[in-house]
Protein backbone atom coordinates (compact mmCIF):
# COMPACT_ATOMS: atom_id res chain seq x y z
CA UNK A 1 0.00 0.00 0.00
CA UNK A 2 1.51 3.16 -1.29
CA UNK A 3 2.24 5.85 1.63
CA UNK A 4 1.56 9.52 1.64
CA UNK A 5 3.68 11.12 -1.35
CA UNK A 6 4.48 14.57 -1.35
CA UNK A 7 6.34 16.15 -4.39
CA UNK A 8 9.18 17.67 -4.92
CA UNK A 9 11.30 16.25 -1.90
CA UNK A 10 13.25 19.51 -2.33
CA UNK A 11 13.34 23.51 -3.32
CA UNK A 12 15.03 26.64 -3.57
CA UNK A 13 12.81 29.65 -3.95
CA UNK A 14 13.93 33.12 -4.35
CA UNK A 15 12.38 35.84 -1.88
CA UNK A 16 8.77 37.01 -2.75
CA UNK A 17 8.27 34.11 -5.82
CA UNK A 18 4.95 31.89 -4.71
CA UNK A 19 5.11 27.87 -4.54
CA UNK A 20 3.32 24.75 -4.61
CA UNK A 21 3.54 21.90 -2.89
CA UNK A 22 1.78 18.85 -3.94
CA UNK A 23 0.54 15.45 -1.89
CA UNK A 24 -1.25 12.58 -2.05
CA UNK A 25 -2.36 11.09 0.67
CA UNK A 26 -3.18 7.19 0.97
CA UNK A 27 -5.73 5.80 -1.15
CA UNK A 28 -9.02 6.20 0.82
CA UNK A 29 -8.05 8.83 2.93
CA UNK A 30 -9.79 11.71 2.90
CA UNK A 31 -8.39 13.95 5.09
CA UNK A 32 -5.10 15.51 4.18
CA UNK A 33 -3.44 17.78 7.01
CA UNK A 34 -0.51 20.25 6.38
CA UNK A 35 1.95 21.11 8.99
CA UNK A 36 5.40 23.36 8.66
CA UNK A 37 8.64 22.10 10.41
CA UNK A 38 11.08 24.54 11.80
CA UNK A 39 13.64 23.92 14.34
CA UNK A 40 12.64 25.90 16.81
CA UNK A 41 9.08 26.35 16.62
CA UNK A 42 8.45 22.46 15.69
CA UNK A 43 5.10 21.29 13.95
CA UNK A 44 3.00 24.10 13.29
CA UNK A 45 -0.43 23.25 11.98
CA UNK A 46 -1.52 24.96 8.74
CA UNK A 47 -4.40 23.63 7.69
CA UNK A 48 -6.87 20.32 7.09
CA UNK A 49 -8.83 19.50 3.93
CA UNK A 50 -11.60 16.55 4.32
CA UNK A 51 -13.79 16.10 0.58
CA UNK A 52 -12.45 19.54 -1.29
CA UNK A 53 -13.50 21.35 1.80
CA UNK A 54 -10.64 23.07 4.57
CA UNK A 55 -12.41 22.10 7.69
CA UNK A 56 -10.10 23.72 10.02
CA UNK A 57 -7.10 26.35 9.67
CA UNK A 58 -4.27 27.24 11.82
CA UNK A 59 -2.49 30.86 13.26
CA UNK A 60 -0.48 31.29 9.73
CA UNK A 61 -1.40 34.17 7.71
CA UNK A 62 -2.92 34.38 3.99
CA UNK A 63 -0.31 33.89 2.13
CA UNK A 64 -0.72 30.50 2.73
CA UNK A 65 -3.55 28.73 1.68
CA UNK A 66 -4.35 24.92 0.24
CA UNK A 67 -6.85 23.29 -1.86
CA UNK A 68 -8.16 19.66 -2.21
CA UNK A 69 -9.23 17.60 -5.39
CA UNK A 70 -11.86 15.44 -5.44
CA UNK A 71 -9.76 12.55 -5.46
CA UNK A 72 -8.66 13.85 -2.27
CA UNK A 73 -4.93 14.71 -3.58
CA UNK A 74 -3.89 17.98 -2.25
CA UNK A 75 -1.57 21.01 -2.85
CA UNK A 76 -1.09 23.97 -0.93
CA UNK A 77 0.46 27.30 -2.05
CA UNK A 78 2.59 29.80 -0.30
CA UNK A 79 2.72 33.62 -2.17
CA UNK A 80 5.32 36.29 -1.59
CA UNK A 81 7.51 33.86 -0.21
CA UNK A 82 10.16 34.95 3.00
CA UNK A 83 13.03 33.91 4.65
CA UNK A 84 11.50 32.90 7.29
CA UNK A 85 9.47 30.44 5.32
CA UNK A 86 11.94 28.04 4.80
CA UNK A 87 11.12 24.82 6.66
CA UNK A 88 10.06 21.28 6.06
CA UNK A 89 6.25 21.07 4.91
CA UNK A 90 4.52 18.03 6.27
CA UNK A 91 1.26 16.84 4.68
CA UNK A 92 -0.50 13.78 6.62
CA UNK A 93 -3.31 11.96 5.91
CA UNK A 94 -6.10 10.06 7.46
CA UNK A 95 -9.07 8.37 6.88
CA UNK A 96 -11.12 10.73 8.68
CA UNK A 97 -10.73 11.67 11.89
CA UNK A 98 -7.25 11.02 13.01
CA UNK A 99 -8.37 10.11 16.68
CA UNK A 100 -5.15 7.60 16.56
CA UNK A 101 -2.62 9.59 14.56
CA UNK A 102 -2.27 10.58 10.99
CA UNK A 103 0.51 9.08 8.30
CA UNK A 104 2.61 11.50 7.35
CA UNK A 105 4.60 11.78 4.01
CA UNK A 106 8.27 12.58 4.20
CA UNK A 107 7.84 16.19 3.73
CA UNK A 108 9.07 19.11 0.86
CA UNK A 109 12.53 21.25 2.00
CA UNK A 110 11.95 24.61 1.24
CA UNK A 111 14.65 26.52 0.93
CA UNK A 112 13.76 30.46 0.73
CA UNK A 113 16.89 32.50 -0.40
CA UNK B 1 3.54 29.78 26.34
CA UNK B 2 3.41 26.56 23.92
CA UNK B 3 0.24 24.05 24.70
CA UNK B 4 2.76 21.70 24.73
CA UNK B 5 6.83 21.75 26.07
CA UNK B 6 9.20 19.24 25.50
CA UNK B 7 13.32 19.05 26.50
CA UNK B 8 14.61 19.24 22.86
CA UNK B 9 17.88 17.48 24.29
CA UNK B 10 20.02 16.21 22.65
CA UNK B 11 19.99 13.09 24.44
CA UNK B 12 23.30 10.56 24.21
CA UNK B 13 23.01 6.81 25.70
CA UNK B 14 24.91 3.76 25.52
CA UNK B 15 23.04 0.74 24.34
CA UNK B 16 20.95 -0.99 26.42
CA UNK B 17 19.72 1.82 28.51
CA UNK B 18 16.53 2.70 29.46
CA UNK B 19 15.71 6.09 27.95
CA UNK B 20 12.96 8.50 29.12
CA UNK B 21 11.13 11.01 27.38
CA UNK B 22 9.09 13.80 28.62
CA UNK B 23 5.95 16.41 27.74
CA UNK B 24 4.49 18.84 29.83
CA UNK B 25 1.13 20.45 28.39
CA UNK B 26 -1.15 23.45 29.70
CA UNK B 27 -4.60 22.05 28.20
CA UNK B 28 -6.11 20.26 30.38
CA UNK B 29 -8.86 19.25 27.68
CA UNK B 30 -6.43 17.18 25.67
CA UNK B 31 -7.59 13.77 25.29
CA UNK B 32 -5.02 11.66 22.82
CA UNK B 33 -1.98 11.53 23.56
CA UNK B 34 0.56 9.90 20.46
CA UNK B 35 4.09 9.74 20.41
CA UNK B 36 5.83 9.62 16.79
CA UNK B 37 9.84 8.92 15.93
CA UNK B 38 11.16 10.93 12.85
CA UNK B 39 14.62 10.20 11.36
CA UNK B 40 16.65 12.26 9.26
CA UNK B 41 15.14 13.60 5.86
CA UNK B 42 11.47 11.34 6.71
CA UNK B 43 8.16 12.34 8.02
CA UNK B 44 7.26 11.46 11.74
CA UNK B 45 5.91 7.88 11.66
CA UNK B 46 3.46 6.80 14.47
CA UNK B 47 5.23 4.86 17.52
CA UNK B 48 2.32 4.94 20.04
CA UNK B 49 -0.91 6.43 21.20
CA UNK B 50 -2.93 6.24 24.20
CA UNK B 51 -6.49 7.35 25.60
CA UNK B 52 -6.69 9.60 28.13
CA UNK B 53 -4.34 8.27 31.13
CA UNK B 54 -3.11 5.34 31.62
CA UNK B 55 -0.09 3.26 30.45
CA UNK B 56 0.05 1.50 27.32
CA UNK B 57 3.24 -1.01 26.63
CA UNK B 58 4.41 -2.24 23.15
CA UNK B 59 7.99 -4.20 23.14
CA UNK B 60 10.80 -2.14 24.41
CA UNK B 61 8.14 0.89 24.15
CA UNK B 62 6.09 2.10 27.43
CA UNK B 63 3.57 5.17 26.92
CA UNK B 64 2.79 7.16 30.03
CA UNK B 65 -0.01 10.11 30.64
CA UNK B 66 -0.82 11.40 33.74
CA UNK B 67 -3.46 13.98 33.67
CA UNK B 68 -3.56 15.55 36.71
CA UNK B 69 -0.28 16.54 36.40
CA UNK B 70 -0.74 17.24 32.44
CA UNK B 71 2.50 14.97 31.81
CA UNK B 72 3.20 12.33 29.26
CA UNK B 73 6.32 10.31 29.04
CA UNK B 74 7.61 7.45 26.47
CA UNK B 75 9.92 4.51 28.02
CA UNK B 76 12.51 3.02 25.64
CA UNK B 77 13.99 -0.29 27.41
CA UNK B 78 17.21 -1.95 25.85
CA UNK B 79 17.47 1.19 23.63
CA UNK B 80 19.09 0.04 20.34
CA UNK B 81 21.37 2.56 17.74
CA UNK B 82 18.60 1.77 15.40
CA UNK B 83 16.39 4.05 18.13
CA UNK B 84 18.53 7.23 17.39
CA UNK B 85 15.60 9.56 15.93
CA UNK B 86 14.00 12.33 17.05
CA UNK B 87 10.65 11.77 19.16
CA UNK B 88 8.02 13.88 19.21
CA UNK B 89 5.21 13.86 21.45
CA UNK B 90 1.75 15.28 20.49
CA UNK B 91 -2.10 15.44 21.67
CA UNK B 92 -5.02 16.48 20.65
CA UNK B 93 -8.74 17.88 21.96
CA UNK B 94 -11.70 15.02 21.76
CA UNK B 95 -13.07 16.90 18.86
CA UNK B 96 -11.53 18.68 15.66
CA UNK B 97 -8.46 16.50 13.83
CA UNK B 98 -5.51 19.11 14.68
CA UNK B 99 -2.72 17.70 16.77
CA UNK B 100 -0.50 20.09 18.73
CA UNK B 101 3.65 18.58 18.75
CA UNK B 102 6.44 18.96 20.94
CA UNK B 103 9.35 20.62 19.31
CA UNK B 104 10.96 16.98 20.12
CA UNK B 105 14.00 15.64 21.78
CA UNK B 106 17.16 14.41 20.12
CA UNK B 107 18.05 10.98 21.10
CA UNK B 108 21.53 9.15 20.08
CA UNK B 109 22.33 6.11 21.08
CA UNK B 110 25.49 5.12 21.31
CA UNK B 111 26.98 1.22 20.24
Amino acid sequence: KAGVTQTPRYLIKTRGQQVTLSCSPISGHRSVSWYQQTPGQGLQFLFEYFSETQRNKGNFPGRFSGRQFSNSRSEMNVSTLELGDSALYLCASSLGTARYGYTFGSGTRLTVV
Amino acid sequence: QKEVEQDPGPLSVPEGAIVSLNCTYSNSAFQYFMWYRQYSRKGPELLMYTYSSGNKEDGRFTAQVDKSSKYISLFIRDSQPSDSATYLCAMRLNTGNQFYFGTGTSLTVIP
